[in-house]
């Protein structure tokens, strides 16, 4: 299984809502990443779980929590966002260092779009 | 402050062509060079490459990478309008630092 698994594939909120994304992967992989695209631009990082620990928040507005209950979910909690947060959100993740970097696998993505 | 740079931003080529794409770095502690291909959602993994001068063959893609003059390659010969994608390229920091950002990207299109 070389798959990592998001849900949904698209969301649409409102700006009171609470919500969460899902990301799931089964390959023993100890990093887990979240990104967020906007059209057009590269994927910006967001958060990195190593081991199950926060170990990168790229400044992430506190409306976006993210959580890792196990090695093998990840969670992005979404409370009071706003319309400029709607982007594709993406889920990796990536084996030890020790393979020389994280070649990290993507998940299909969330579309989210705020309303 | 680490820095990766693609270029061009953008290509438009007919099918059959051969493309280049580039990707410059400036980072501390170099460890390995990532390519990925995004088409609609998810990119998906090219080649790692860590040894300066050794070519990764993948069918018509392969890429090459110089430590020396800090940039690498990615040639795709033969072109179809399948290889129609963004190309990401992406240098991780020192080791023990997970964080993996993007290049600008290479918004490649295949015109049949």
């Amino acid at each position: 299984d070389t798959e990592v698994t998001q849900t949904p594939k698209h969301l649409v909120m409102g700006m009171t809502n609470k919500k969460s994304l899902k990301c799931e992967q089964h390959m023993g992989h100890r990093a887990m990443y979240w990104y967020k695209q906007k059209a057009k631009k590269p994927p910006e990082l967001m958060f990195v779980y190593s081991y199950e620990k926060l170990s990168i928040n790229e400044s992430v507005p506190s409306r976006f929590s993210p959580e890792c209950p196990n090695s093998s979910l990840l969670n992005l909690h979404l409370h009071a966002l706003q319309p400029e947060d709607s982007a594709l959100y993406l889920c990796a993740s990536s084996q030890d260092w020790g393979q020389g970097g994280p070649q990290a696998f993507f998940g299909q993505g969330t579309r989210l779009t705020v309303v | 402050e680490d820095k990766v740079v693609q270029s061009p931003l953008s290509l438009v080529v007919h099918e059959g062509d051969t493309v280049t794409l580039n990707c410059s770095y400036e980072v501390t502690n170099f460890r390995s060079l990532l390519w990925y291909k995004q088409e609609k959602k998810a990119p998906t993994f090219l080649f790692m490459l860590t040894s300066s001068g050794i070519e990764k063959k993948s069918g018509r893609l392969s890429s090459i990478l110089d430590k020396k003059e800090l940039f690498s390659i990615l040639n795709i010969t033969a072109t179809q309008t399948g290889d129609s994608a963004i190309y990401l390229c992406a240098v991780p920091p020192n080791f023990g630092n997970e964080k993996l950002t993007f290049g600008t990207g290479t918004r490649l299109t295949i015109i049949p």
